[in-house]
C-alpha cells in the first residue's frame, strides 16, 4: 500500500524557518512526483510546490517562491520542505502527495500543522 | 496563474438528490481538471482526473464533465457518505491551483 507520512511541523516565530519531511513507503519512490499542498484551517487548498523523481524539474506557487525550497532523497524515499522566512499566512496544514495521471494528486499523507505566530 | 472558481460555494441537498457542482477556469485548460473529495479532519480524497475518468474504487454515481474553461462534477444520486467539501484543481502546465471548494450539506 502506497504511504507518506508527513513530519517536522510545529509552532514557529513569523521570519523563522522550518523543515518539514515527507517518509514513503509502499511504492518504487524515485518514479514519482511528489507535491506540496498546504490547507489553511477551516479554508481551501493551495497547491505550494511539486518535485520530479529525479529531481530536475521543480515548482513553485508564487506565494512561496524564493522563500521554499522543495528537495528529494531517493535513497531515503523521503521529500523535504524547507521554509524560510515564514509568515502568519503560511499557518496551514502541510500535506504531501503523490503526482499521478493527469497532473493529478493521487496518494496524500494525513499532513501536519504548521501554526506561525 | 489560472484561477479556478467553484460555484455554488456550499449547497444544501437531501439524500438521493442529484448534486451538480461547476468549476470555471480562467482559461483554457483542455480538460486537465480534476475532482478531490475532503471531509473533516482527513486529507483530501481524488475523485475525478482528466475531467471525466473516474478513480479506481469510486462510485460510479460520480461523474465529470466539461471542456475549454468550464467543467462540472456530478453526483446522480446523494448518498449519506457523500456529504462532504469537493475541489476541482486544474494540472495545466506547471502551476496548479484548486478551486475554493464547494460544501454539501
Amino acid at each position: 500500500e502506497m504511504q507518506l507520512v508527513e513530519s517536522g511541523g510545529g509552532l514557529v516565530k513569523p521570519g523563522g524557518s522550518l523543515r518539514l519531511s515527507c517518509a514513503a513507503s509502499g511504492f518504487t519512490f524515485s518514479r514519482y512526483s511528489i507535491n506540496w499542498v498546504r490547507q489553511i484551517p477551516g479554508r481551501g487548498l493551495e497547491w505550494v510546490s511539486s518535485i520530479s523523481g529525479d529531481s530536475t524539474h521543480i515548482y513553485y506557487a508564487d506565494s512561496v517562491k524564493g522563500r521554499f525550497t522543495i528537495s528529494r532523497d531517493n535513497a531515503k524515499n523521503s521529500v523535504f520542505l524547507q521554509m524560510n522566512s515564514l509568515r502568519a499566512e503560511d499557518t496551514a496544514v502541510y500535506y504531501c502527495a503523490t503526482s499521478g495521471r493527469s497532473g493529478t494528486m493521487e496518494t496524500w499523507g494525513q499532513g501536519t500543522l504548521v501554526p506561525v505566530s | 496563474d489560472i484561477q479556478m472558481t467553484q460555484s455554488p460555494s456550499s449547497l444544501s441537498a437531501s439524500v438521493g438528490d442529484r448534486v451538480t457542482i461547476t468549476c470555471r477556469a480562467s482559461q483554457s485548460i483542455s480538460n486537465y481538471l480534476n475532482w478531490y473529495q475532503q471531509k473533516p479532519g482527513k486529507a483530501p480524497k481524488l475523485l475525478i482526473y482528466g475531467t471525466w475518468s473516474l478513480q479506481t474504487g469510486v462510485p460510479s454515481r460520480f461523474s465529470g464533465g466539461g471542456s475549454g474553461t468550464d467543467y462540472t462534477l456530478t453526483i446522480s444520486s446523494l448518498q449519506p457518505e457523500d456529504y462532504a467539501t469537493y475541489y476541482c484543481q486544474q494540472s495545466y502546465g506547471t502551476l496548479w491551483t484548486f478551486g475554493q471548494g464547494t460544501r454539501v450539506e
